[in-house]
C-alpha cells in the first residue's frame, strides 16, 4: 500500500540553524500539507500546496518557513533559522484530487538545542 | 473559524473494556469529520470519516463513530478494546476541502 514517507524521523539542530525536512508523498496525489505538533498541544496546520504553488498557510508559517518541491517526487519544509519553539513533530499530508481525506506520513520529530 | 475539543487527555482501559473518545467540533457549516490513530512510532492513520448520510460510520478494526449534529459531536466508540488499540486518537474536521482542524488528541492506553 502506497504511503507517505518523511525523513529523517528525528533530527536535532542549533538554535539559529537552518533545517530541511523531507517528505515524498503518495505519487498521484496533487495536494501536500505540513502540519506540525509541539508536545501535548494540538496537530496545527502550517501550509498547503498544490499546483506548484501554496494554496494556503497559517499564521503559524512565518517568512523563516517556505516549502517546494524540487524535482517533482520530493515535498520539502525549510526553516530557516530554526527557534527553541520550533521543536515539535513535524507532519506530511497528501491527498488526491476531489478528496477530502489526507494520508499522513509518520513525522520527523524537530529538537531545536 | 473551526474549532475541534477531545474530552479526555488520557484514558486508561483494561482488555475487554468498552471505549468511548468524546469530540466536539465548532462550526457553523457543513463539515466532514475523521478520526484518525496514531501507533507508537507510527505516522497518523485514517479510523473512519464522515462525510454525509448514514451518521454511524464504522471504520477499520471494530471502531465506529456516530455523528449526533445537534450536540456537533463525532464521538469514538469500540465495544471491547485490546492491547493493540493502544495509540493517540485524533478527531479532526474540515469544511469541504479546506485543510484538516485537529483536536489535542487523546492517548489511550490498554492493560492487558
Amino acid at each position: 500500500e502506497p504511503e507517505v514517507t518523511q525523513t529523517p524521523s528525528h533530527q536535532v539542530t542549533q538554535m539559529g540553524q537552518e533545517v530541511i525536512l523531507r517528505c515524498v508523498p503518495i505519487s498521484n496525489h496533487l495536494y501536500f500539507y505540513w502540519y506540525r505538533q509541539i508536545l501535548g498541544q494540538k496537530v496545527e496546520f502550517l501550509v498547503s500546496f498544490y499546483n506548484n504553488e501554496i494554496s494556503e498557510k497559517s499564521e503559524i508559517f512565518d517568512d523563516q518557513f517556505s516549502v517546494e518541491r524540487p524535482d517533482g517526487s520530493n515535498f520539502t519544509l525549510k526553516i530557516r533559522s530554526t527557534k527553541l519553539e520550533d521543536s515539535a513533530m513535524y507532519f506530511c499530508a497528501s491527498g488526491r484530487a476531489g478528496s477530502t481525506e489526507a494520508f499522513f506520513g509518520q513525522g520527523t520529530r524537530l529538537t531545536v538545542v | 473559524a473551526q474549532s475541534v475539543s477531545q474530552h479526555n487527555h488520557h484514558v486508561i482501559l483494561s482488555e475487554a473494556a468498552s471505549l468511548e473518545l468524546g469530540c466536539n467540533y465548532s462550526y457553523g457549516g457543513t463539515v466532514n469529520l475523521f478520526w484518525y490513530v496514531q501507533y507508537p512510532g507510527q505516522h497518523l492513520q485514517l479510523l473512519l470519516k464522515y462525510f454525509s448520510g448514514d451518521p454511524l460510520v464504522k471504520g477499520i478494526k471494530g471502531f465506529e463513530a456516530e455523528f449526533i449534529k445537534s450536540k456537533f459531536s463525532f464521538n469514538l466508540r469500540k465495544p471491547s478494546v485490546q492491547w493493540s488499540d493502544t495509540a493517540e486518537y485524533f478527531c479532526a474536521v474540515n469544511a469541504g476541502y479546506s485543510t484538516l482542524t485537529f483536536g489535542k488528541g487523546t492517548m489511550l492506553l490498554v492493560s492487558p
